[in-house]
């Protein structure tokens, strides 16, 4: 699976938009972008992923470069509950393999 | 529907020990995984059953094992713990054709 690159941290304001960036600049055709976070002491939840079209859900939204080098996570109004973890990872769905490799992912801290 | 269940939540076991964890998947689900973290390590992918068929493994020593039965409940077990065996243990479970996984909040495993 590809390597992902996540800034260590980031903050942003309750209520704003919070931009998560990902690089993943080595990502093959078959590799899909995932999501996932985790708040402190519990498992990571699954957030989004995406191919290469911009998608999105009911917790955020999913935008991919043209390229595909790189992603953004945007959760877009943030409150307290979404301070956590944030990874992003790339996976293949080809073959047998679910394993996920998780990088040490971007705290973002939400502020009141 | 009930989420992915994980027992015992905590343990604490001495050192040359052996232990085994408890998790059950979603219903319907037939994939179970097994993560460890640490603080030092992050998120490790210890291996991955299948309808009871061990499909994927990480890389970690012999000591770690693992089972699935044929409801799709799965245990891991350490054998002869050591301190650095100290981590929270993580197992998702992922339905076949639906590319996320879901995580239980996990067990945490302190070795003195």
């Amino acid at each position: 699976d590809a390597k992902t690159t996540q800034p260590p941290s980031m903050d942003c304001a309750e209520g704003r938009a919070a931009n998560l960036p990902c690089n993943h600049s080595t990502i093959s055709g078959n590799e899909y972008v995932y999501w996932y976070r985790q708040i402190h002491s519990q498992g990571p939840q699954y957030i989004i992923h995406g191919l290469k079209n911009n998608e999105t859900n009911e917790m955020a939204s999913l935008i991919i470069t043209e390229d595909r080098k790189s992603s953004t996570l945007i959760l877009p109004h943030a409150t307290l509950r979404d301070t956590a973890v944030y990874y992003c990872i790339v996976r293949s769905h080809t073959g047998a393999n679910s394993k996920l490799t998780f990088g040490k992912g971007i705290t973002l801290s939400v502020r009141p | 529907k009930a989420g992915v269940t994980q027992t015992p939540r905590y343990l604490i076991k001495t050192r040359g020990q052996q232990v085994t964890l408890s998790c059950s998947p979603i219903s319907g689900h037939r994939s179970v995984s097994w993560y460890q973290q640490t603080p030092g390590q992050g998120l490790q992918f210890l291996f991955e059953y299948f309808s009871e068929t061990q499909r994927n493994k990480g890389n970690f020593p012999g000591r770690f094992s693992g089972r699935q039965f044929s409801n799709s409940r799965s245990e891991m077990n350490v054998s002869t713990l050591e301190l650095g065996d100290s981590a929270l243990y993580l197992c998702a479970s992922r339905s076949t054709g639906i590319a996320e996984a879901f995580f239980g909040q996990g067990t945490r495993l302190t070795v003195v």
